[in-house]
């Protein structure tokens, strides 16, 4: 059973669109991240958020942006959608300790036509 | 740095065989390592942790995983592996001092359980 939701599963968009991917968590977490996977490949971090208007950049350099402004909430937004967007987004969250790892969304599974 | 190694891209089990997925870290400090499981179109389950204490650890689904200080290993086991199991497998560690807990995530490693 999740504790930590992200809408929509699927999106089919035009390029040039704007999009904001959705991801919510209701465990009370500080952390949250953001990471771009294709199929079966490995995972790449391209936003995480240690709090409340904390965010920043991850490892993979992403055109998204996100903004973290209450605790529960951390969506990604893509001003301009282009082909090579297409791929799953998952969101993540944990809490300040160690202890239990992350707690993952569903993710979204992104196609820019 | 901190970095997880899984070696093998793919591992192909006959089912009821016991089955072994690789696993290496390098971290400074203390590690603290995990398992998690990503079947088709879904997020990321977590399987099983290390923290401390006993080497072996038991998580979901009758897996298991060895820490292995001295060969800075951590691989995932299962005695008899099932179909249901072919998925992918993803080992990550935390530790040091700086690394405020993030997850250092290995490459997957692709399990097909054949019948």
């Amino acid at each position: 059973e999740a504790d930590i939701y992200q809408t929509p599963r699927y999106l089919v968009i035009g390029t040039g669109k704007k999009i904001t991917l959705e991801c919510s968590q209701t465990m009370g977490h500080d952390k949250m991240y953001w990471y771009q996977q294709d199929p079966g490949m490995e995972l790449h971090l391209i936003h995480y958020s240690y709090g409340v208007n904390s965010t920043e950049k991850g490892d993979l350099s992403s055109e998204s942006t996100v903004s973290r402004i209450r605790t529960e909430h951390f969506p990604l937004t893509l001003e301009s959608a282009r082909p090579s967007h297409t791929s799953q987004y998952l969101c993540a969250s944990s809490d300040t300790g160690i202890y239990d790892g992350y707690t993952f969304g569903s993710g979204t599974r992104l196609t820019v036509v | 740095a901190q970095s997880v190694a899984q070696p093998e891209d793919q591992v192909n089990v006959a089912e009821g065989n016991p089955l072994t997925v690789k696993c290496t870290y390098s971290v400074s400090g203390n590690p603290y390592l995990f398992w998690y499981v990503q079947y088709p179109n879904r997020g990321l389950q977590f399987l099983l942790k290390y923290i401390t204490g006993d080497n072996l650890v038991k998580g979901s689904y009758g897996f298991e995983a060895e820490f292995n200080k001295s060969q800075t290993s951590f691989h995932l086991k299962k005695p008899s592996a099932l179909v249901s199991d072919s998925a992918l497998y993803f080992c990550a560690v935390s530790g040091g001092d700086d690394s405020n807990y993030q997850l250092i995530w290995g490459a997957g490693t692709k399990l097909i359980i054949k019948p």
